[in-house]
């Protein structure tokens, strides 16, 4: 079955510091993967994807993941983190004759970024 | 620059009771999809649409029905509510089939 995990359900992180928000994926195929972000009482916003290519994406706000294919990850990671990165993160995945292009959602990971 | 709009924002039913939840996309999305979000589950999908006239069962569609008349507007009914449909409701839509999905703000649904 096609699923995604973020083992963390908190990261805390002092702002300054690199952050780290850990996805891993089982799908058949190819995966096409995603990052969310979700602040309070909010829909969520994209971050970035990967489909194919550089294995090294870049995003908004100063995001990037690391496609591992050996691996099945996908981690999201930002040098310097913000207190407003502070937020509800979630990865997904999608592949290759999905039809209907449904995302699978992890369960989320809080992020909490203090000064 | 409206992108996706779910109405109502907030919502109270009584058990039993049925309501429908408007989404409305102005980006000319073919895919649209209603997820739902509970605390420690991410989320969920309910049903989708890969175009105007189509609806398909996602992972968890007991207790909903779906409507997609025109292309913009993607509607979700529940004909009898019970507590355990309690939850966020989010809408969303993405232009192809691996593309990025854009989000509504949500609808906040309480079941008493």
């Amino acid at each position: 079955a096609q699923s995604v995990a973020q083992p963390e359900d908190q990261v805390n992180v002092a702002e300054g510091n690199p952050l780290t928000v850990k996805c891993t994926y089982s799908v058949s195929g190819n995966p096409y993967l995603f990052w969310y972000v979700q602040y309070p009482n909010r829909g969520l916003q994209f971050l970035l994807k990967y489909i194919t290519g550089d294995n090294l994406v870049k995003g908004s706000y100063g995001f990037e993941a690391e496609f591992n294919k050996s691996q099945t990850s996908f981690h999201l990671k930002k040098p310097s983190a913000l207190v407003s990165d502070s937020a509800l993160y979630f990865c997904a995945v999608s592949f290759l004759g999905n039809q209907g292009g449904k995302l699978i959602f992890g369960q989320g990971t809080e992020l909490s970024v203090k000064p | 620059n409206a992108g996706v709009t779910q109405t109502p924002k907030f919502r109270v039913l009584k058990t039993g009771q049925s309501m429908t939840l408007l989404c409305a996309q102005d980006m000319n999305h073919e895919y649209m999809y209603w997820y739902r979000q509970d605390p420690g589950m991410g989320l969920r999908l309910i049903h989708y649409s890969v175009g105007e006239g189509t609806t398909a069962k996602g992972e968890v569609p007991d207790g909903y029905n779906v409507s997609r008349l025109k292309k913009q507007n993607f509607l979700l009914g529940l004909e009898s509510a019970a507590p355990s449909q309690t939850s966020v409701y989010f809408c969303a839509s993405s232009l192809t089939q691996n593309t990025e999905a854009f989000f509504g703000q949500g609808t906040r649904l309480t079941v008493v």
